[in-house]
């Protein structure tokens, strides 16, 4: 079955670490997109990508790096810049273009920083 | 630019109320979609209904349903009979032309807690 993969699951990360959480769709989709969620609030906009090899930054990129080196595959890395990093990260795909189509979403990342 | 507005933070009921849940959306353009999500507590976003700008019909599936009135705006969800399961955060989003690509809109979402 196609659809998107985040892992890990769950992630721990010590302060002034960096660590990356990894997407990877099989759907075939051109854009990726990442959000960052925090506990009662809505999604927050990090990055987003619609072809390889290009990137643009959401609302709230600062702290946050990401890669576009496969159509499949859009890495998230939290930085040590990132003062505030535990939340709820979660990672969707899209067609380029198809205004119907709406988002699949993965089942995302939630991490912690202790 | 485009908005997307759900004005209820969290609402409570007790299991087999009815309860609307609101979104008003705005956009300059003439053809837009819009969703509904559900994020239930695993976290997941799980998709429920698109709704294009040219089809004020409404929709009903179950016991959802759904009313759009370009008239006001807005795309209401109502949840009949209401059931613990439906516990979840409710999203509402737009898509059009306006934005870059096929990019999502998103409401501020609407916590929605079933009480037994």
């Amino acid at each position: 079955d196609g659809g998107i993969t985040q892992s890990p699951k769950y992630l721990f990360r010590k302060e002034g670490q960096n660590v990356t959480l990894s997407c990877e769709q099989n759907l075939n989709h051109d854009a990726m997109y990442w959000y960052r969620q925090d506990p009662g609030q809505g999604l927050r906009l990090i990055y987003y990508s619609q072809i390889v090899n290009d990137f643009q930054k959401g609302d709230i990129a600062e702290g946050y790096s990401v890669s576009r080196e496969k159509k499949e595959s859009f890495p998230l890395t939290v930085t040590s810049a990132q003062k505030n990093p535990t939340a709820f990260y979660l990672c969707a795909s899209s067609i380029l273009g198809i205004i119907n189509y709406g988002y699949t979403f993965g089942s995302g990342t939630r991490l912690t920083v202790v | 630019a485009q908005k997307v507005t759900q004005a209820q933070t969290e609402i409570s009921v007790v299991e087999k109320e009815d309860v609307t849940l609101d979104c008003v959306y705005e956009t300059r353009d003439t053809t837009y979609y819009l969703f509904w999500y559900k994020q239930p507590p695993s976290g997941e976003l799980v998709f429920l209904i698109r709704r294009n700008s040219f089809d004020e019909q409404n929709e009903i599936s179950g016991r959802y349903s759904w009313n759009f009135q370009k008239s006001t705006s807005s795309f209401n969800f109502t949840i009949t009979a209401s059931q613990v399961v439906d516990s979840a955060v409710y999203f509402c989003a737009l898509s059009s032309q306006e934005t870059s690509g096929s990019r999502l809109t998103f409401g501020e979402g609407t916590q929605l807690t079933v009480n037994p």
